[in-house]
């Protein structure tokens, strides 16, 4: 089946510490990946995507690379903001379906 | 950016009471979602609506639940009779098109659900 199984929180970082939120997935086919964001008190925003193998995503200074051989799509910031404290969701999108993982709550620190 | 929008924020209900959960999908779109997330756990799906049917439903979208669209605007969700396990979070989404490898989702900001 499909299912995305991301890495646990929370989270604490100093500002412009450098940022990785592990995220591995298992699907059938060939799903396009995607990393969404959760301020506190909105909703789920889309931060990045990739469609196929070997592509990047970026948004923000956030960056995740689509490995099909490891089946992998991590998270990265080379450094973080207070302002990027929020939850992290990585999520696939297969079978007409999108399937998330727990988020992981990031904080970042002055 | 056009948003969808959920009321309540908050939710506090006895069990065995019924719920309905409100959201406003962006208005252009034509596939309306509802996800929940139990504390600690992952965001799951629950059901998928278009064209005024349900497209698809998990399997914990049993007979306790209902969605409905009733105005052309609203896009509701219904819990007959709640249990203490309904307690989650509640994201209503939609897009303009199905969930393809191009579509992202559209969420709302929740509504948190308690059941005492």
């Amino acid at each position: 089946g499909n299912s995305v199984t991301q890495m646990e929180g929370p989270v604490t970082l100093s500002e412009e510490a450098f940022l990785t939120i592990n995220c591995t997935y298992t699907a059938t086919g060939y799903p396009s990946l995607f990393w969404y964001v959760q301020y506190p008190g909105e909703g789920l925003q889309l931060l990045l995507k990739a469609t196929k193998a070997d592509d990047k995503g970026s948004n923000k200074g956030f960056e995740a690379t689509y490995r099909k051989e490891t089946t992998s799509f991590h998270l990265e910031k080379g450094s973080v903001q207070v302002s990027d404290s929020a939850v992290y969701f990585c999520a696939l999108s297969a079978s007409n379906q999108f399937y998330f993982g727990t988020g992981t709550s990031l904080t970042v620190i002055p | 950016e056009p948003e969808v929008t959920q009321t309540p924020s908050h939710q506090v209900t006895q069990m065995g009471q019924e719920v309905i959960l409100r959201c406003v999908p962006i208005s252009n779109h034509l596939y309306f979602y509802w996800y929940r997330q139990i504390l600690g756990q992952k965001v799951e799906f629950l059901v998928s609506f278009y064209n005024n049917e349900i497209s698809e439903k998990s399997e914990i979208f049993d007979d306790q639940f209902s969605v409905e669209r009733p105005d052309g605007s609203n896009f509701t969700l219904k819990i007959r009779s709640t249990k203490l396990e309904d307690s989650a979070m509640y994201f209503c989404a939609s897009t303009q098109d199905r969930a393809t490898t191009n579509e992202k989702l559209f969420f709302g900001s929740g509504t948190q659900l308690s059941v005492l």
